[in-house]
């Protein structure tokens, strides 16, 4: 039962063009949505993040929108450079009783690769 | 910003040992850590969240006998793998969330580098 998806296991895109990377979910109590970029061998590293009261956060060059409705958010890299080749896993957690709970679900990862 | 380390990053061990894996929060308390283990191009899987001072709370499928987990103070948390055996081989890695505003956690969790274990 896999809540959270990433559809597209890879994205190749240009340099200084716009990556768009997807995710869905089906678990309507999550609530708190998180973008994190990982390298082989490491651990994930933070991009951004979008609680449910939002539908847009923007971070620099990273921008994450949710559409609630459609249970879908996207991360929007732009301009993409070469460094951001890696893997990018979006991640769920619900509040429990409005403490938050912490309990992350990954989606299954989508590796970007960003060609000079 | 918060800063979650590892210890080992990786270790090689016989099959049948125990290995023990540190997770510390450098720059801040957590009272909750989480343990992942990622298989090579699979998500990252939820086994265990760590509570200080309590027992860990499972996830569904992991035996908790294998698994040993012991979050004896507010910056550190400890994974053991009793008896690894070579399916146990794979990647742990542990995350910590800091303290919000009002003392809870906060959703962000920052994770460690990694943890690579090969069961010979």
């Amino acid at each position: 039962d896999q809540q959270v998806k990433q559809n597209s296991p890879s994205l190749s895109v240009q340099e200084g063009r716009i990556s768009i990377l997807n995710c869905d979910y089906t678990n309507s109590m999550f609530d708190y949505f998180l973008w994190y970029k990982k390298y082989p061998a490491e651990g994930p590293t933070f991009l951004i993040s979008i609680s449910s009261i939002k539908d847009k956060n923007e971070d620099g060059r990273f921008t994450v929108f949710l559409n609630k409705s459609a249970k879908h958010l996207s991360l929007h890299i732009v301009p993409s450079q070469p460094g951001d080749s890696a893997v990018y896993f979006c991640a769920a957690s619900a509040s429990a009783g409005g403490t938050s709970y912490g309990k992350l679900t990954f989606g299954q990862g989508t590796i970007l690769t960003v060609h000079p | 910003g918060a800063v979650v380390s590892q210890h080992p990053s990786w270790v090689i061990c016989k099959s049948g040992t125990s290995v023990k894996i540190e997770c510390r929060s450098l720059d801040f308390q957590a009272t909750t850590m989480f343990w992942y283990r990622q298989f090579p191009k699979q998500s990252l899987m939820l086994m265990a969240t760590s509570n200080e001072g309590s027992k860990a709370t499972y996830e569904q499928g992991v035996e908790k006998d294998k698994f040993l987990i012991n979050h004896a103070s507010l910056t550190l948390s400890t994974l053991t793998v009793t008896s690894a055996h070579p399916e146990d081989s794979s990647f742990y890695i542990c995350s910590a969330s800091p303290p919000g505003l009002a003392g809870d956690s906060t959703d962000t969790q920052y994770f460690g580098p990694g943890t690579r274990l090969t069961v010979l």
